[in-house]
Protein backbone atom coordinates (compact mmCIF):
# COMPACT_ATOMS: atom_id res chain seq x y z
CA UNK A 1 0.00 0.00 0.00
CA UNK A 2 1.58 3.72 -0.95
CA UNK A 3 2.63 5.56 1.88
CA UNK A 4 3.84 9.12 2.66
CA UNK A 5 7.80 9.07 3.92
CA UNK A 6 9.71 11.00 5.82
CA UNK A 7 13.27 11.55 7.16
CA UNK A 8 14.93 11.72 9.73
CA UNK A 9 12.74 9.77 12.26
CA UNK A 10 14.94 11.86 14.56
CA UNK A 11 17.08 15.20 14.27
CA UNK A 12 18.91 16.58 17.09
CA UNK A 13 19.89 20.10 16.22
CA UNK A 14 21.97 22.81 18.22
CA UNK A 15 19.31 25.60 18.92
CA UNK A 16 20.14 28.74 15.76
CA UNK A 17 20.90 25.98 13.10
CA UNK A 18 19.00 25.21 9.89
CA UNK A 19 17.46 21.65 9.54
CA UNK A 20 15.66 20.52 6.64
CA UNK A 21 12.94 17.61 7.14
CA UNK A 22 12.11 15.59 4.15
CA UNK A 23 9.06 13.67 2.77
CA UNK A 24 8.42 11.78 0.16
CA UNK A 25 4.21 11.97 -0.38
CA UNK A 26 2.06 9.20 -2.30
CA UNK A 27 2.97 9.36 -6.05
CA UNK A 28 -0.13 10.43 -7.71
CA UNK A 29 -1.23 12.91 -4.64
CA UNK A 30 -1.43 16.50 -5.87
CA UNK A 31 -1.63 18.28 -2.25
CA UNK A 32 0.96 18.53 -0.11
CA UNK A 33 1.12 19.70 3.62
CA UNK A 34 3.34 20.09 7.04
CA UNK A 35 1.66 19.89 10.67
CA UNK A 36 3.35 19.58 13.91
CA UNK A 37 2.67 18.34 17.22
CA UNK A 38 4.32 19.72 20.15
CA UNK A 39 4.34 17.48 22.62
CA UNK A 40 0.78 16.37 24.51
CA UNK A 41 -0.82 19.26 22.34
CA UNK A 42 -2.58 19.19 18.85
CA UNK A 43 -1.69 18.76 15.53
CA UNK A 44 -1.52 22.23 13.87
CA UNK A 45 -1.54 23.05 10.71
CA UNK A 46 1.66 24.53 8.87
CA UNK A 47 1.59 24.99 5.36
CA UNK A 48 -0.01 23.32 2.16
CA UNK A 49 1.33 22.94 -1.16
CA UNK A 50 0.17 22.78 -4.43
CA UNK A 51 1.13 23.04 -7.99
CA UNK A 52 4.85 24.60 -6.77
CA UNK A 53 3.18 26.93 -4.65
CA UNK A 54 2.11 27.43 -0.78
CA UNK A 55 -1.68 27.33 -1.35
CA UNK A 56 -2.41 28.11 2.48
CA UNK A 57 0.08 28.80 5.77
CA UNK A 58 -0.75 29.35 9.56
CA UNK A 59 0.69 31.67 11.72
CA UNK A 60 3.14 29.98 12.73
CA UNK A 61 4.74 29.55 9.14
CA UNK A 62 6.70 32.35 9.60
CA UNK A 63 9.74 33.58 7.53
CA UNK A 64 11.66 31.13 9.67
CA UNK A 65 9.87 28.61 7.92
CA UNK A 66 10.09 27.28 4.02
CA UNK A 67 8.95 24.54 1.73
CA UNK A 68 10.11 23.11 -1.54
CA UNK A 69 9.73 20.48 -3.92
CA UNK A 70 12.75 20.15 -5.47
CA UNK A 71 12.14 17.01 -7.72
CA UNK A 72 9.22 14.84 -8.76
CA UNK A 73 8.97 12.65 -5.70
CA UNK A 74 10.74 15.31 -2.56
CA UNK A 75 8.79 17.66 -0.08
CA UNK A 76 11.03 19.78 2.10
CA UNK A 77 10.17 21.79 5.06
CA UNK A 78 13.10 23.88 6.33
CA UNK A 79 13.68 26.09 9.45
CA UNK A 80 16.18 28.26 9.84
CA UNK A 81 18.23 29.39 12.89
CA UNK A 82 16.11 26.79 14.90
CA UNK A 83 14.33 27.85 18.44
CA UNK A 84 14.15 25.60 21.64
CA UNK A 85 9.57 25.83 20.70
CA UNK A 86 10.77 24.43 17.25
CA UNK A 87 10.96 21.22 19.35
CA UNK A 88 7.95 18.92 18.18
CA UNK A 89 6.84 16.18 15.56
CA UNK A 90 6.61 17.01 12.12
CA UNK A 91 4.53 15.53 10.26
CA UNK A 92 4.28 15.19 6.38
CA UNK A 93 1.06 14.56 4.92
CA UNK A 94 -0.57 14.60 0.82
CA UNK A 95 -3.75 14.08 -0.64
CA UNK A 96 -5.29 12.87 -3.83
CA UNK A 97 -8.39 16.02 -3.41
CA UNK A 98 -9.15 15.03 -6.86
CA UNK A 99 -13.01 13.26 -7.52
CA UNK A 100 -13.73 14.11 -3.68
CA UNK A 101 -10.99 11.47 -2.19
CA UNK A 102 -9.51 13.96 0.28
CA UNK A 103 -8.30 11.36 2.79
CA UNK A 104 -4.82 12.96 4.25
CA UNK A 105 -2.41 10.29 4.82
CA UNK A 106 0.13 11.22 7.07
CA UNK A 107 3.75 9.83 7.34
CA UNK A 108 5.58 8.50 10.80
CA UNK A 109 6.40 12.05 11.76
CA UNK A 110 10.34 13.55 12.74
CA UNK A 111 10.84 14.09 16.17
CA UNK A 112 12.37 17.26 16.75
CA UNK A 113 14.30 18.35 19.18
CA UNK A 114 16.26 21.42 19.27
CA UNK A 115 19.00 21.54 21.84
CA UNK B 1 -11.95 29.55 18.99
CA UNK B 2 -10.68 26.39 18.76
CA UNK B 3 -12.08 23.80 16.06
CA UNK B 4 -12.88 20.26 16.54
CA UNK B 5 -12.96 19.51 20.32
CA UNK B 6 -13.49 15.72 21.59
CA UNK B 7 -14.66 14.81 24.71
CA UNK B 8 -14.06 12.87 26.60
CA UNK B 9 -10.47 14.06 26.95
CA UNK B 10 -9.60 10.34 28.77
CA UNK B 11 -11.68 7.31 28.69
CA UNK B 12 -10.31 3.88 30.00
CA UNK B 13 -12.52 0.99 29.22
CA UNK B 14 -11.94 -3.02 29.43
CA UNK B 15 -11.53 -5.12 26.45
CA UNK B 16 -14.94 -5.88 24.64
CA UNK B 17 -16.35 -2.89 25.88
CA UNK B 18 -17.77 -0.33 23.25
CA UNK B 19 -15.31 2.85 23.47
CA UNK B 20 -17.60 6.58 22.20
CA UNK B 21 -15.58 9.49 21.49
CA UNK B 22 -17.54 12.55 20.72
CA UNK B 23 -16.37 15.73 18.58
CA UNK B 24 -17.95 19.19 17.96
CA UNK B 25 -16.70 21.71 15.96
CA UNK B 26 -17.76 25.40 15.18
CA UNK B 27 -18.09 26.22 11.12
CA UNK B 28 -19.32 24.54 8.12
CA UNK B 29 -16.98 21.60 6.51
CA UNK B 30 -16.46 19.92 3.77
CA UNK B 31 -16.29 16.46 5.37
CA UNK B 32 -14.96 15.10 9.20
CA UNK B 33 -12.19 12.53 9.87
CA UNK B 34 -10.74 10.61 12.03
CA UNK B 35 -7.50 9.47 12.71
CA UNK B 36 -5.30 7.64 15.19
CA UNK B 37 -2.25 7.73 17.09
CA UNK B 38 0.02 5.36 18.79
CA UNK B 39 2.23 6.63 21.16
CA UNK B 40 5.01 8.73 19.45
CA UNK B 41 3.64 7.90 16.40
CA UNK B 42 1.94 8.77 13.07
CA UNK B 43 -1.52 9.46 12.41
CA UNK B 44 -3.39 6.50 10.94
CA UNK B 45 -6.32 7.78 8.70
CA UNK B 46 -9.69 5.61 10.03
CA UNK B 47 -12.61 6.82 8.47
CA UNK B 48 -13.87 9.45 6.40
CA UNK B 49 -17.46 10.88 6.31
CA UNK B 50 -18.52 13.79 4.09
CA UNK B 51 -21.41 16.77 5.38
CA UNK B 52 -23.97 15.13 3.46
CA UNK B 53 -23.48 11.61 5.48
CA UNK B 54 -25.04 10.84 8.47
CA UNK B 55 -23.33 7.56 9.77
CA UNK B 56 -20.76 5.58 8.24
CA UNK B 57 -18.81 2.60 9.12
CA UNK B 58 -16.07 0.06 8.63
CA UNK B 59 -15.30 -2.62 10.20
CA UNK B 60 -15.55 -2.26 14.51
CA UNK B 61 -15.63 1.63 13.70
CA UNK B 62 -19.29 3.54 13.20
CA UNK B 63 -18.86 7.47 12.59
CA UNK B 64 -21.68 9.41 13.02
CA UNK B 65 -22.14 13.23 11.76
CA UNK B 66 -25.31 15.78 12.57
CA UNK B 67 -24.44 19.05 11.09
CA UNK B 68 -27.13 20.66 12.76
CA UNK B 69 -25.46 20.27 16.04
CA UNK B 70 -21.91 20.20 14.57
CA UNK B 71 -20.77 17.21 16.21
CA UNK B 72 -19.51 13.63 15.28
CA UNK B 73 -19.25 10.59 17.17
CA UNK B 74 -16.39 7.61 17.01
CA UNK B 75 -17.82 4.17 18.42
CA UNK B 76 -15.61 1.15 18.28
CA UNK B 77 -17.16 -1.78 19.16
CA UNK B 78 -15.87 -4.86 20.61
CA UNK B 79 -12.91 -2.89 21.83
CA UNK B 80 -9.46 -4.82 21.79
CA UNK B 81 -6.41 -3.66 24.34
CA UNK B 82 -4.43 -2.49 20.70
CA UNK B 83 -6.96 -0.05 20.51
CA UNK B 84 -5.24 1.75 22.92
CA UNK B 85 -4.26 5.08 21.38
CA UNK B 86 -5.20 8.55 20.93
CA UNK B 87 -8.34 9.91 19.02
CA UNK B 88 -8.24 12.30 17.11
CA UNK B 89 -11.56 14.02 14.85
CA UNK B 90 -9.82 16.52 11.83
CA UNK B 91 -12.52 18.66 9.83
CA UNK B 92 -11.90 19.43 6.43
CA UNK B 93 -13.56 23.33 6.05
CA UNK B 94 -13.21 23.64 2.40
CA UNK B 95 -10.16 24.70 2.72
CA UNK B 96 -6.37 23.77 2.47
CA UNK B 97 -6.11 21.48 5.60
CA UNK B 98 -7.51 20.00 8.08
CA UNK B 99 -7.95 21.49 11.44
CA UNK B 100 -7.38 18.74 14.63
CA UNK B 101 -9.22 18.65 18.05
CA UNK B 102 -7.40 17.92 21.04
CA UNK B 103 -8.24 14.39 20.80
CA UNK B 104 -9.09 11.71 23.21
CA UNK B 105 -6.56 9.00 24.99
CA UNK B 106 -8.22 5.62 25.39
CA UNK B 107 -6.98 2.93 27.08
CA UNK B 108 -8.25 -0.35 26.84
CA UNK B 109 -7.38 -3.05 29.81
CA UNK B 110 -7.44 -6.60 28.83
Amino acid sequence: EPEVTQTPSHQVTQMGQEVILRCVPISNHLYFYWYRQILGQKVEFLVSFYNNEISEKSEIFDDQFSVERPDGSNFTLKIRSTKLEDSAMYFCASTERTGGKTEAFFGQGTRLTVV
Amino acid sequence: SQQGEEDPQALSIQEGENATMNCSYKTSINNLQWYRQNSGRGLVHLILIRSNEREKHSGRLRVTLDTSKKSSSLLITASRAADTASYFCATDQYGNKLVFGAGTILRVKS
